[in-house]
């Protein structure tokens, strides 16, 4: 099961916005607006900060937002802070009752 | 608030199968969907598998011959069984709740050993 395609690695200024991409197929991604992403820490385990491509929980600050066009979501975040420094996942229902992730991307705040 | 908590031996040897339960707190398990979810040292997440209550189990294809999800509503717990384990099958494994995830147990690392 392959899964959604993520940067690497992305970087950023304290103050500065940016965005993480998250590339799926039309059997996720393009046909399903089941994508969520989370964020995680070291040692910790993940947390759900998106939700059905741009909801937001309770209690995750609205610097966070997403979006999704085509095949490729996106997670953008406005006002970088320090302790936004993590890895993020994608993840996405794919077709036949199946969930996946992408490969992850580490965030530095420079 | 709704709580996970996986728990399951601290090593398993390869070829054996490794077992773990996940019980909830502060909710009930007669609804939403459950996952597992592992992350090998250093590496990125793989969804392994859920059910909703009720409803057939659903499993990642590139597991699916080794993999049994149970569910015991009495307790408040669901299972995880992988047969044949090899060295590959060392990771976190986390349960979590809904088609989003929005919950997560704390993980539970389990080395396979030789």
């Amino acid at each position: 099961q392959s899964a959604l395609t993520q940067p690497a690695s992305v970087s950023g200024s304290p103050g500065q916005s940016i965005t993480i991409s998250c590339t799926g197929t039309s059997s996720d991604i393009g046909d399903y607006n089941y994508v969520s992403w989370h964020q995680q820490h070291p040692g910790k385990a993940p947390k759900l900060m998106i939700y059905d491509v741009s909801n937001r929980p309770s209690g995750v600050s609205n610097r966070f937002s997403g979006s999704k066009s085509g095949n490729t979501a996106s997670l953008t975040i406005s006002g970088l802070q320090t302790e936004d420094e993590a890895h993020y996942y994608c993840s996405s229902y794919r077709h036949s009752d199946t969930w996946v992730f992408g490969g992850g991307t580490k965030l530095t705040v420079l | 608030q709704v709580q996970l908590q996986e728990s399951g031996p601290g090593l398993v040897k390869v070829s054996e199968t490794l077992s773990l339960t996940c019980t909830v707190s502060g909710g009930s398990i007669n609804n939403y969907y459950w996952s597992w979810i592992r992350q090998p040292p250093g590496k990125g997440l793989e969804w392994i598998g859920n059910f909703y209550y009720n409803e057939a189990t659903n499993y990642n294809p590139s597991l699916k011959n080794r993999i049994t999800m149970e569910v015991d509503t009495s307790k408040n717990q669901f299972s995880l069984k992988l047969t044949s384990v090899t060295g590959a099958d060392t990771a976190v494994y986390y349960c979590a709740r809904g088609k989003n995830f929005e919950f997560w147990g704390r993980g539970i690392l389990v080395p396979v050993s030789s």
